[in-house]
């Protein structure tokens, strides 16, 4: 069935460390693939989103890159700061409808220490 | 400004009691979502709505029925509620398009005991 794996349940850096966050997917053809952000005592938000038009996208310093090749899709920032701690998910919009809305990975908790 | 609130943000049941919990947008989007959060697990989707009077099952909807009574509301119902839901429960917004942006409310946390 579909699915989004995000392996990295914890990340823990310093400001200005380069942050790289792995996402992969499972599902049929070339889905739109997606960045939320989740802030303490926030819901999610966007933060970027990919389609295999374009490949790569980017937003508030932040860059993903999505491989068709390796079904994964990372993002990275070069020089992290305190503020950019939260919980980062990958999501997924199949190509079929299906009724699904999106598809989450577990998260990935970034602490960023000053 | 467009958004999503829920309410209330802090609920604490009994085990069997009934639970509702509501949500609001003002983003005029016809779809809604509920998903809940839970550590190891993500954001998973429970139900959802393509617009006033339809809903349908996500992906864990055992346990949760919903309500679309307008554009603007979608209630999660509880009706006899175990601790197993406790979470942290997110309602969202979308555009029909399953392409874009969902938008989301602050969260309510529920505690059943």
């Amino acid at each position: 069935g579909d699915s989004v794996i995000q392996m990295q349940g914890q990340v823990t850096l310093s400001e200005n460390d380069f942050l790289f966050i792995n996402c992969t997917y499972s599902t049929t053809g070339y889905p739109t693939l997606f960045w939320y952000v989740q802030y303490s005592g926030e819901g999610p938000q966007l933060l970027l989103q990919v389609t295999t038009a374009n490949n790569k996208g980017s937003s508030r310093g932040f860059e993903a890159t999505y491989d068709k090749g390796t079904t994964s899709f990372h993002l990275q920032k070069t020089s992290v700061q305190e503020i950019d701690s939260a919980v980062y998910y990958c999501a997924m919009r199949p190509l079929y409808q299906g009724g699904r809305a999106l598809i989450f990975g577990t998260g990935t908790t970034v602490s960023v220490s000053p | 400004e467009a958004a999503v609130t829920q309410s209330p943000r802090n609920k604490v049941a009994v085990t069997g009691g009934k639970v509702t919990l509501s949500c609001n947008q003002t983003n005029n989007h016809n779809n809604m979502y509920w998903y809940r959060q839970d550590t190891g697990h993500g954001l998973r989707l429970i139900h959802y709505s393509y617009g006033a009077g339809s809903t349908e099952k996500g992906d864990i909807p055992d346990g949760y029925k919903a309500s679309r009574p307008s554009q603007e509301n979608f209630s999660l119902i509880l009706e006899l509620a175990t601790p197993s839901q406790t979470s942290v429960y997110f309602c969202a917004s979308g555009v029909r398009d399953w392409g874009l942006e969902q938008y989301f409310g602050p969260g309510t946390r529920l505690t059943v005991l």
